[in-house]
């Protein structure tokens, strides 16, 4: 069912360094792009979002790049800190669809 | 509370019983939706609500799955005949339908598990 590719499955960050997850897409139609953060035994949490008439969204340490042409997005969070040791999970929908599809998700940790 | 509450936490059931499940969505939020997320993978659409009105079944919804939103309130997901096979979490959202903007807010999950 998943039309969203993740990778890295996990990825291991120093405290201070840069954290980049990367997605691809097939569905051409998708127009909303948000990236999720979980936590365990906790629900998604909305991080970030992204529509395509744009190449980059930041906010605060987070931003997401943007490649339409690629079918391609990716979340860097720089700064990374413990705190962000988390699941995170990007995800793709059309606006007026209501089967978001998610990636597998990557699982972070940021060693102190 | 401005959250998406979900009930109960925490459900172990025998295979072959009933279980049923609550959300209570944002106050405003015209949408709702039910997806199940197992280890490891991100969460997989089940169904939404529009209001009252149950708009789009993922085929992932076997007929052992029903979900109601009776007042365009608060929803229930029942699963009888349950099987082993889900175990799961059970997460509920809820958005705010309108133009140029559809943000998804998640509860905190159901955990099933199936003995």
């Amino acid at each position: 069912q998943q039309q969203v590719k993740q990778s890295p499955q996990s990825l291991i960050v120093q405290k201070g360094g840069i954290s980049i997850i990367n997605c691809a897409y097939e569905n051409t139609a998708f127009d909303y792009f948000p990236w999720y953060q979980q936590f365990p035994g906790k629900g998604p949490a909305l991080l970030i979002a992204i529509r395509p008439d744009v190449s980059e969204k930041k906010e605060g340490r987070f931003t997401i790049s943007f490649n339409k042409s690629a079918k391609q997005f990716s979340l860097h969070i720089m700064d990374s800190q413990p705190g962000d040791s988390a699941t995170y999970f990007c995800a793709a929908t059309e606006t007026n669809n209501n089967d978001m599809r998610f990636g597998a998700g990557t699982r972070l940790t940021v060693k102190p | 509370d401005t959250g998406v509450s979900q009930d109960p936490r925490h459900k172990i059931t025998k295979r072959g019983q009933n279980v049923t499940f609550r959300c209570d969505p944002i106050s405003e939020h015209n949408r709702l939706y039910w997806y199940r997320q197992t280890l490891g993978q991100g969460p997989e659409f089940l169904t939404y609500f529009q209001n009252e009105a149950q708009l789009e079944k993922s085929r992932l919804l076997s007929d052992r799955f029903s979900a109601e939103r009776p007042k365009g309130s608060f929803s229930t997901l029942e699963i009888q005949r349950t099987e082993q096979g889900d175990s799961a979490m059970y997460l509920c959202a809820s958005s705010l339908a309108r133009t140029g903007k559809e943000t998804q807010y998640f509860g905190p999950g159901t955990r099933l598990l199936v003995l």
